[in-house]
Formats: structure tokens, C-alpha cells, sequence
């Protein structure tokens, strides 16, 4: 059992660059969001998605796409990296948001330089 | 004012000390809370649910003031391997977001 898996775990790009970080779980998870941490910052909300074909802004959500085509996937996209976006990015899953007692599952991280 | 904060930290306590970390929050319409652990440079792990009632699990308990708006983690007996960071979360379940403190580190020395 896999849980969350996100890709790359490292990843370096020059500024005004295009990537995309991935996310997969096979927790059959209706919920997935995407968390930025920054030293001293905490994890900040980008994106989530309660399911499929549904997805909303956090806390942070400019410079980032996402979709949602499917239950398994949350890919976040970065549409032209800048230095500020240098942080490292968990994704997390949760069974069903609209319950209590549902906590949340996290990815390894990718750690993301802009330069 | 942060949706969710926690005593700055950080903690430098001897093997053996009882150590409470608080948290406050401040939308009402959270729902859920949650204690996780952060080990360095890894993932967030859920180390438990916290409740009205109370929740204890071994060396570990938890507690829940709605009134207050406060969450609190109790640690007794500390260990070398409880060093980490502590996060506290709460979730609003109409809006199915999770919010995060800052966290607190915890150091527990020989």
C-alpha cells in the first residue's frame, strides 16, 4: 500500500520556468490539497479538491494550478517558477472532508529550488 | 491574526520531563482537531485526534476546549525520540480545509 506518492522529490529550476509536481494516492481519498512549508512559516494551503473534477484556492494559490480528472491524481502545476516559490511541497489526502475524525495523509515532499 | 497558533517554541526539556503544548484557534466553525508530528526535513504523520472528551494514547493526551478554542498536547515521561516538531491542525468539515500552526519543537536531551 503506496498511500500518498508524490514526484520529484527534488527538483531545481531557473526562473520563469514551467513544471509540474505530482501526486498520486491509491487510498481511494476523495480529498486531496497541496501544502506549502517555509522555514518558521508552517504548512500554508495552495489548492485543494474534495473530488474529481472539483478543486478551490487556499491560502496561497497564486503562481499555481490544478486539476483533478481523477480520484487518484492532484498534479500542481507552477506556471513560471520564481525564487519566492522555493520551499518544499506536500501533498495529503483524507477520506472524506465532510466527516470529522478524517486526518490527513501526507506525501514525502518535494523540495523545489528556484533560482 | 493566524487562523491557528501555537506557543513558539522551542522546547528543550531532560528525558523524563512532562511537557503541554497549546494551541488556540479562532474560526468556530472548525470541526476537527488534530496533533501531528513532523520529524526533520520529513512529512507531516498524524500522531493523534483530539477531542472533547479528552483522548490518551500511552505517554501522550490530548484535550479540546470549545469554549475556549483552545487544543493542548500533554507529553509525560519524554523520551529522546519524542524530538520533533508538533503541529496542530484544525479542519472545518463544511469547507474541507485543514489549517496548520506553525508548530513547536520539542528537543528532549539526556
Amino acid at each position: 500500500n503506496a498511500g500518498v506518492t508524490q514526484t520529484p522529490k527534488f527538483q531545481v529550476l531557473k526562473t520563469g520556468q514551467s513544471m509540474t509536481l505530482q501526486c498520486a494516492q491509491d487510498m481511494n481519498h476523495e480529498y486531496m490539497s497541496w501544502y506549502r512549508q517555509d522555514p518558521g512559516m508552517g504548512l500554508r494551503l495552495i489548492h485543494y479538491s474534495v473530488g474529481a473534477g472539483i478543486t478551490d484556492q487556499g491560502e496561497v494559490p497564486n503562481g499555481y494550478n490544478v486539476s483533478r480528472s481523477t480520484t487518484e491524481d492532484f498534479p500542481l502545476r507552477l506556471l513560471s517558477a520564481a525564487p519566492s516559490q522555493t520551499s518544499v511541497y506536500f501533498c495529503a489526502s483524507s477520506q472524506r472532508p465532510d466527516r470529522d475524525n478524517s486526518p490527513l495523509h501526507f506525501g514525502n515532499g518535494t523540495r523545489l529550488t528556484v533560482t | 491574526r493566524k487562523e491557528v497558533e501555537q506557543d513558539p517554541g522551542p522546547f528543550n526539556v531532560p528525558e523524563g520531563a512532562t511537557v503541554a503544548f497549546n494551541c488556540t484557534y479562532s474560526n468556530s466553525a472548525s470541526q476537527s482537531f488534530f496533533w501531528y508530528r513532523q520529524d526533520c526535513r520529513k512529512e507531516p504523520k498524524l500522531l493523534m485526534s483530539v477531542y472533547s472528551s479528552g483522548n490518551e494514547d500511552g505517554r501522550f493526551t490530548a484535550q479540546l476546549n470549545r469554549a475556549s478554542q483552545y487544543i493542548s498536547l500533554l507529553i509525560r515521561d519524554s523520551k529522546l525520540s519524542d524530538s520533533a516538531t508538533y503541529l496542530c491542525a484544525s479542519h472545518n468539515t463544511n469547507a474541507g480545509k485543514s489549517t496548520f500552526g506553525d508548530g513547536t519543537t520539542l528537543t528532549v536531551k539526556p
